[in-house]
């Protein structure tokens, strides 16, 4: 029963380039959360998912960034053009279809992305 | 509008010994979930503990116990018996109890634990 799986765990990008951070979600989950954590903070929201639907992007940048959740295969956390400004650790959380289920929301072990 | 405030410098506990982590929060939301997360150095993120609005007691996991105290917002884990393990930063965060269930997070304690 594997968790949530992000790919890669360590990414380098020459600023310009773009990223592409992928997040599976647990079996039978549905729901995905990305969360941005810059050095010395807590996590902070950015966008959630549901299957082909963003439900809430209101922490997203207004550009370059971008989120998909197909209905096959992992979430997507897009980045284009990356400025030193986006290194950071960027986690997701999948968590069950299930109302009154707040408390469960699992994290990956998040992929930390450099931008030389 | 939700928010977290974490104010602790870094914390030292001797081993063995109890440390208080405090959490005060606001929010206008009536129902809502409070959660702590430990951050090991090797940077994952670990559940240790959850309390809803509405639950007449304190939650515990273990060594961990949450102080809830709703007219004063605050959310103060407590870790009893305290391991060199429990060294790393902890983060406090609440959410709003619902279908979109988005974290907001403070911006963490750094807790040491001396041998």
């Amino acid at each position: 029963n594997a968790g949530v799986m992000q790919n890669p765990r360590h990414l380098v990008r020459r600023r310009g380039q773009e990223a592409r951070l992928r997040c599976s979600p647990m079996k039978g989950h549905s729901h995905v959360y990305w969360y941005r954590q810059l050095p010395e903070e807590g996590l902070k929201f950015m966008v959630y998912l549901q299957k082909e639907n963003i439900i809430d992007e209101s922490g997203m940048p207004k550009e370059r960034f971008s989120a998909e959740f197909p209905k096959e295969g992992p979430s997507i956390l897009r980045i284009q053009q990356v400025v030193r400004g986006d290194s950071a650790a960027y986690f997701c959380a999948s968590s069950p279809n299930r109302r009154g289920s707040a408390y469960e929301q699992y994290f990956g072990p998040g992929t930390r992305l450099t931008v030389t | 509008a939700q928010k977290i405030t974490q104010t602790q410098p870094g914390m030292f506990v001797q081993e063995k010994e109890a440390v208080t982590l405090d959490c005060t929060y606001d929010t206008s939301d009536p129902s809502y979930g409070l959660f702590w997360y430990k951050q090991p150095s090797s940077g994952e993120m670990i559940f240790l503990i959850y309390q809803g609005s509405y639950d007449q007691q304190n939650a515990t996991e273990g060594r961990y116990s949450l102080n809830f105290q709703k007219a004063r917002k605050s959310a103060n884990l407590v870790i009893s018996a305290s391991q060199l393990g429990d060294s790393a930063m902890y983060f406090c965060a609440i959410t709003r109890q619902g279908a979109n269930s988005k974290l907001t997070f403070g911006k963490g304690i750094t807790l040491s634990v001396r041998p």
